[in-house]
């Protein structure tokens, strides 16, 4: 079946910094989706992305949907204390039907 | 704003109880979804529902079963709960853009 492949598994960052982080698979995707979730939380979702190219920003939040179709990246700008928590991908492709493939996640600390 | 919501934030059951979980979303999503998540597994998922009365497995669909009577609500059942059961399940919910939308979770405790 389809695998994602998240990177970093974890980060710990000065508050202020920008972060990156990013999933890949071998398999197309139709849609890339990130979460955030909090300690003891269900995930919240940040951004949908549907088209390959795709750039979409949510506040400081900013994830694209690769040209293959085959990654995407979440990129968080001038981080705050608040940002901590972990940052799941998850995709559905076309054979998959309604169901996602996710993400391990990313573990973000920031320090204050 | 979508809202899935969850009967009960924490739960805590004995070994061989039945076990009675509720998930309802406002949105007439047709997709409704069980995980269940585990420090250093993920999530994965129990069973989905795409339309009132069906129902289909996922990926560890041993010892669970669901009910969805109508489109707003599915119902995860643990016929007999056991240890091992002792989780975070979450529920969510998607219409055909398979954007899925997560409820806060039960944490389930099984003594």
């Amino acid at each position: 079946g389809q695998q994602l492949n998240q990177s970093p598994q974890s980060m710990f960052i000065q508050e202020g910094e920008d972060v990156s982080m990013n999933c890949t698979s071998s398999s197309i995707f139709n849609t890339w989706l990130w979460y955030k979730q909090d300690p003891g939380e269900g995930p919240v979702l940040l951004i949908a992305l549907y088209k390959a190219g795709e750039l979409t920003s949510n506040g400081r939040l900013t994830a694209q949907f690769g040209i293959t179709r085959k990654d995407s990246f979440l990129n968080i700008s001038a981080s705050i204390p608040s940002d901590v928590g972990i940052y799941f991908c998850a995709g559905s492709t076309k054979t998959s039907g309604s169901r996602l493939t996710f993400g391990e996640g990313t573990q973000l600390t920031v320090n204050p | 704003d979508v809202k899935v919501t969850q009967s009960s934030r924490y739960l805590v059951k004995r070994t061989g109880e039945k076990v009675f979980l509720e998930c309802v979303q406002d949105m007439d999503h047709e997709n409704m979804f069980w995980y269940r998540q585990d420090p250093g597994l993920g999530l994965r998922l129990i069973y989905f529902s795409y339309d009132v009365k069906m129902k289909e497995k996922g990926d560890i669909p041993e010892g669970y079963s669901v009910s969805r009577e109508k489109k707003e609500r599915f119902s995860l059942i643990l016929e007999s709960a056991s240890t091992n059961q002792t989780s975070m399940y979450l529920c969510a919910s998607s219409s055909r853009t398979d954007t899925q939308y997560f409820g806060p979770g039960t944490r389930l405790t099984v003594l």
